[in-house]
């Protein structure tokens, strides 16, 4: 109940495509819903993040989306460049929580290619 | 600011011998984690601290140890190194629980 299922594992679009990531959680108690992106020999870092009150969040060309009843959420990414490509990881968590129930749970990652 | 930095950056160490991975936050963050990475996996939780002087174990804590004697340091101590312990390392930390987690740049650790 605590996984967080991530797919697909890599995926190679063009330029300009729309590269789209799904998540699947199980713990219907996650409120919080974040993405990370992780560029080579670098650590992961905190792009878009969005809690189930809303089914889509926007920032510059990155969406989630997010459906609460078939409890997945998505990363779309418009216009898809080259410097996007790196590793994305869904994570979730009950962010109101400390201690172990706060912690975030990972997704195992897909990993993006943009083509010039 | 310098945000969470770990140290070093690559290591090499033979089966059977022990390493301290540092790792310092000057974000005055309360919650402070150690991840490892592996190819395909993911990151998986190997102890947490939510304040100095108070840590847990998280998803694969065995053959680690950790301390939180301040708020700024988590170091993660390898006992008796394995080959499975190779592996990326990484240090993160947040002001409280999940929301936006900063991580270090890694550790790049095999075992021999």
């Amino acid at each position: 109940q605590q996984q967080v299922k991530q797919s697909p594992q890599s995926l190679i679009v063009q330029k300009g495509g729309i590269p789209i990531i799904n998540c699947a959680y199980e713990n219907t108690a996650f409120d919080y819903f974040p993405w990370y992106q992780q560029f080579p020999g670098k650590g992961p870092a905190l792009l878009i993040a969005i809690r189930p009150d809303v089914s889509e969040k926007k920032e510059g060309r990155f969406t989630i989306s997010f459906n609460k009843s078939a409890k997945q959420f998505s990363l779309h990414i418009m216009d898809s460049q080259p410097g996007d490509s790196a590793t994305y990881f869904c994570a979730a968590s009950r962010e109101d929580y400390g201690g172990s129930q706060g912690n975030l749970i990972f997704g195992k990652g897909t990993k993006l290619s943009v083509k010039p | 600011n310098a945000g969470v930095t770990q140290t070093p950056k690559f290591r090499i160490l033979k089966i059977g011998q022990s390493m301290t991975l540092q790792c310092t936050q000057d974000m005055n963050h309360n919650y402070m984690y150690w991840y490892r990475q592996d190819p395909g996996m993911g990151l998986k939780l190997i102890y947490y601290s939510v304040g100095a002087g108070i840590t847990d174990k998280g998803e694969v804590p065995n053959g680690y140890n950790v301390s939180r004697s301040t708020t700024e340091d988590f170091p993660l101590r390898l006992e008796l190194a394995a080959p499975s312990q190779t592996s990326v390392y990484f240090c993160a930390s947040s002001y409280q629980g999940s929301y936006g987690y900063t991580f270090g740049s890694g550790t790049r650790l095999t075992v021999v």
